[in-house]
């Protein structure tokens, strides 16, 4: 188990539907992070987050839409994804400051079927 | 451009040393950070280099050459369930929420 939750684990969708990937952490950490994740390949950078405002976009989709509520919690939400952007989604945080030497802690993804 | 390489695969035997080697080119360097990730798992945090030199942790060591682009993970009495994949990644930035770029990853797999 790491401190990083995400929910759900596991989610299937059709390309018309709209859903919502959840990530929660309470380690007091100020940046949080999307990346997508193919099979035996490196996780990709989508969005970064710090002190809840967005500060990198990797120039993702606009079928992929983040949401920072407050400074523990991180949403993706999806809407008319495709075939291709079936891959495991993973949350990070750290802690942010100049400088930091703070690793990102992983939670353990959410890993996405698309129909 | 940004490129970090790494072996796509090692493969070494149960107590025995394994040295994973990676090289970078990038735009800013702001610390180098190696991960393990089990397979359906999430990258755990294993080492963090920013200055020249070695860093011990346990089992596992981490070096760093500024100069050189270069960094290699050590691993010590190696154990089957260090069977995994290891990524390399540089912090390109001193900025809040500076981004991690990735290596490929080095599958290691060791066998008894």
């Amino acid at each position: 188990d790491t401190e990083v939750t995400q929910t759900p684990k596991h989610l299937v969708m059709g390309m018309t539907n709209k859903k919502s990937l959840k990530c929660e952490q309470h380690m007091g950490h100020r940046a949080m992070y999307w990346y997508k994740q193919k099979a035996k390949k490196p996780p990709e950078l989508m969005f970064v987050y710090s002190y809840e405002k967005l500060s990198i976009n990797e120039s993702v989709p606009s079928r992929f839409s983040p949401e920072c509520p407050n400074s523990s919690l991180l949403n993706l939400h999806l809407h008319a994804l495709q075939p291709e952007d079936s891959a495991l989604y993973l949350c990070a945080s750290s802690q942010e400051g100049s400088g930091s030497n703070q690793p990102q802690h992983f939670g353990d993804g959410t890993r996405l079927s698309i129909l | 451009g940004q490129n970090i390489d790494q072996p796509t695969e090692m493969t070494a035997t149960e107590g025995a040393i394994v040295q994973i080697n990676c090289t970078y080119q990038t735009s800013g360097f702001n610390g180098l950070f190696w991960y393990q990730q089990h397979a359906g798992e999430a990258p755990t945090f294993l080492s963090y280099n920013v200055l020249d030199g070695l860093e011990e942790k346990g089992r596992f060591s981490s070096f760093l050459s500024r100069s050189k682009g270069y960094s290699y993970l050590l691993l010590k009495e190696l154990q089957m369930k260090d069977s995994a994949s290891y990524l390399c990644a540089v912090r390109d930035t001193h900025n809040q929420g500076g981004k991690l770029i990735f290596g490929q990853g080095t599958e290691l797999s060791v066998k008894p």
